[in-house]
């Protein structure tokens, strides 16, 4: 696709309840980060794949918190239990591989947990 | 490990201003730096980049110099425009070897007619 894309691009979801936030990145990009972004704050790095493995998972908060990519394309990060402090926009950029390439940003989904 | 500090916004000017947002940051080795921006209701888009030390990104009348030794990324534009308000962010990628983008915590501008 012409840029990365985030579904849904808003989620409401009861405390307790399970779920899923789709990233589609822009075709050839190797590197796929998600972040966290609570209002008034940059982007918090979660995960970061290479390919189809989690090069770093540093930035998940809890066990609670799962991300995959199973054909080095499209990821899926998956909350289950969810808290209401997990209410957020949740952001995922591409990128090439290398110094100095910039991360492509999707328009984020923001999640609401009641 | 590596991180970005922005000062505190919002920043509010009038058109044709002179606008300074500063940013500093610690990092390993030689990192890449940036400015994204965030327009209300879009996503985060690449202002500028510098990719080694004494490099000045420009775009759009915004310009920014790698300070090796001030450890310094600050934007800076001659002459502001009410299209120009929006959120800016100063990242940082490469320090260290990690290629994982860190941000700072965003500076709002707010620009008046």
């Amino acid at each position: 696709g012409a840029g990365v894309s985030q579904t849904p691009s808003n989620k409401v979801t009861e405390k307790g309840k399970y779920v899923e936030l789709r990233c589609d990145p822009i075709s050839g990009h190797t590197a796929l980060y998600w972040y966290r972004q609570s209002l008034g704050q940059g982007p918090e790095f979660l995960i970061y794949f290479q390919g189809t493995g989690a090069a770093d998972d540093s930035g998940l908060p809890n066990d609670r918190f799962f991300a995959v990519r199973p054909e080095g394309s499209v990821s899926t990060l998956k909350i289950q239990r969810t808290e209401r402090g997990d209410s957020a926009v949740y952001l995922c950029a591409s990128s090439l591989e290398g110094v100095g390439t910039e991360a492509f940003f999707g328009q984020g989904t923001r999640l609401t947990v009641v | 490990g590596n991180s970005v500090t922005q000062m505190e916004g919002p920043v509010t000017l009038s058109e044709e201003a002179f606008l300074t947002i500063n940013c500093t940051y610690t990092a390993t080795g030689y990192p890449s730096l940036f400015w994204y921006v965030q327009y209300p209701g879009e996503g985060l888009q690449l202002l500028l980049k510098a990719t080694k030390a004494d490099d000045k990104g420009s775009n759009k009348g915004f310009e920014a110099t790698y300070r090796k030794e001030t450890t310094s990324f600050h934007l800076e534009k001659g002459s502001v425009q009410v299209s120009d308000s929006a959120v800016y962010f100063c990242a940082l990628s490469g320090g260290g070897g990690s290629y994982i983008p860190t941000f700072g915590r965003g500076t709002s501008l707010i620009v008046h007619p």
